[in-house]
């Protein structure tokens, strides 16, 4: 029973474009996002986080979005840069901590 | 600052072989987590120590796996005896604090397979 669903396994995008990836989840426990980028052969790395108790979190190009009526979140990557092409993983937490993982979005930048 | 190292990169066993996996933490951090990540899923926690204590191995299966964290540094993960399912990427994980809100650090992982 999959808790954090990425549904799409893979996006490709125009470079200098808007990059939307998607993320629902259906345990109305969870407490925390995250998402993690990762590029081939390397471990994931944290890219930006937000709470449950906001809608909205900001850092440079990339924004997550939330939307807890609908158990939604997005992350917005605005513009798309050909560094952006990799696997991004969204993550959310449970209050004792557990962590669960999608299966991941492979996002493509084409020039 | 050097990141969280992992050896080896990979790995190439037959099935009820025996293999481990090592992982240096950065420096100074107190959590470690071990992941599996079976090809087209994401990353599932196995265990998750904090110093040399074990905080979390709900989702370890114990009959075949195993993992210590001696003196609360570097941890090793076994695997005896393997299983062709257990074919996957072994990601060490670590971060500063103890909570899973604190930034995770993954070092590049063990790729092993399992004939």
């Amino acid at each position: 029973d999959q808790q954090v669903k990425q549904n799409s396994p893979s996006l490709s995008v125009q470079e200098g474009r808007i990059s939307i990836l998607n993320c629902d989840y259906t345990n109305s426990m969870f407490d925390y996002f995250l998402w993690y980028k990762k590029y081939p052969a390397e471990g994931p790395t944290f890219l930006i986080s937000i709470s449950s108790i906001k809608d909205k979190n900001e850092d440079g190009r990339f924004t997550v979005f939330l939307n807890k009526s609908a158990k939604h979140l997005s992350l917005h990557i605005v513009p798309s840069q050909p560094g952006d092409s990799a696997v991004y993983f969204c993550a959310a937490l449970l209050a004792d901590d557990k962590i669960i993982f999608g299966k991941g979005t492979r996002l493509h930048i084409l020039p | 600052e050097a990141g969280v190292a992992q050896s080896p990169r990979y790995k190439i066993i037959e099935k009820r072989q025996s293999v481990a996996f090592w992982c240096n933490p950065i420096s100074g951090h107190a959590t470690l987590y071990w992941y599996q990540q079976i090809l087209g899923q994401g990353p599932k926690l196995l265990i998750q120590f904090q110093n040399n204590g074990v905080v979390d191995d709900s989702q370890l299966p114990k009959d075949r796996f195993s993992a210590e964290r001696l003196k609360g540094v570097d941890s090793t993960l076994k695997i005896q005896p393997a299983k062709l399912e257990d074919s996957a990427v072994y990601l060490c994980a670590s971060s500063r604090g103890w909570r899973a809100k604190e930034t995770q650090y993954f070092g590049p992982g063990t790729r092993l397979l399992v004939l």
